[in-house]
């Protein structure tokens, strides 16, 4: 099976950097994905990572390494509307996902 | 980004009844569709995988005669939600797939039995 596990909560303020953390367990590997959902709202996708390393997307970045089980999301110069949870997905095959309980993103003035 | 329409976006049964939950691809072809559920401040949890023109992969623990899923076309898919219960009440999300590794979502449908 698969297991993932992130924080459940964290804050930051306007204008900052905040970094999600992602680890996870799997038998089978194709990727990590990340996730935005806002209350209320479906998921929307933000950044996929398949090798080690930083994917850029914006002010988005999503790193990963394989051989430490681990991946993180960047989101920089943060605005408001940048609170809502976050999820990490595993990717175990063709748009199949196994999602972490998600991280629920305080922005604050 | 790709287009997946879910319709409808709300809905309220009555408990006993049956409710049918629709999700398109608008603008490719979803060789995969997926359903979720999700409990409020919970993760989205798989319930299965459909594939067009064959029978669905329930995860475990999901009751296959309780919520039937049909992919009969490569652009639509339906969850149907039989004999609705309160503890039915949840979001339903789908996201199609069409070989790639992102899945895209549709808007998602509440439903709540009552």
């Amino acid at each position: 099976g698969q297991s993932l596990e992130q924080p459940s909560e964290v804050t930051a303020v306007e204008g900052a950097i905040v970094q999600i953390n992602c680890t996870y367990q799997t038998s089978g590997f194709y990727g990590l994905s990340w996730y935005q959902q806002h209350d209320g709202g479906a998921p929307t996708f933000l950044s996929y990572n398949a090798l080690d390393g930083l994917e850029e997307t914006g002010r988005f970045s999503s790193f990963l390494s394989r051989s430490d089980s681990y991946g993180y999301l960047l989101l920089q110069e943060l605005q408001m509307k940048d609170s809502a949870s976050y999820f990490c997905a595993l990717r175990t095959n063709a748009g199949k996902s196994t999602f972490g309980d998600g991280t629920t993103l305080t922005v604050k003035p | 980004g790709a287009v997946v329409s879910q319709h409808p976006s709300r809905v309220i049964c009555k408990s006993g009844t049956s409710v049918k939950i629709e999700c398109r691809s608008l603008d490719f072809q979803a060789t995969t569709m997926f359903w979720y559920r999700q409990f409020p401040k919970q993760s989205l949890m798989l319930m299965a995988t459909s594939n067009e023109g064959s029978k669905a992969t329930y995860e475990q623990g999901v009751e296959k005669d309780k919520f039937l899923i049909n992919h009969a076309s490569l652009t639509l898919s339906t969850l149907t939600v039989t004999s609705a219960h309160p503890e039915d009440s949840s979001f339903y999300i789908c996201s199609a797939s069409s070989g790639g590794f992102e899945a895209f979502f549709g808007q998602g449908t509440r439903l709540t039995v009552v």
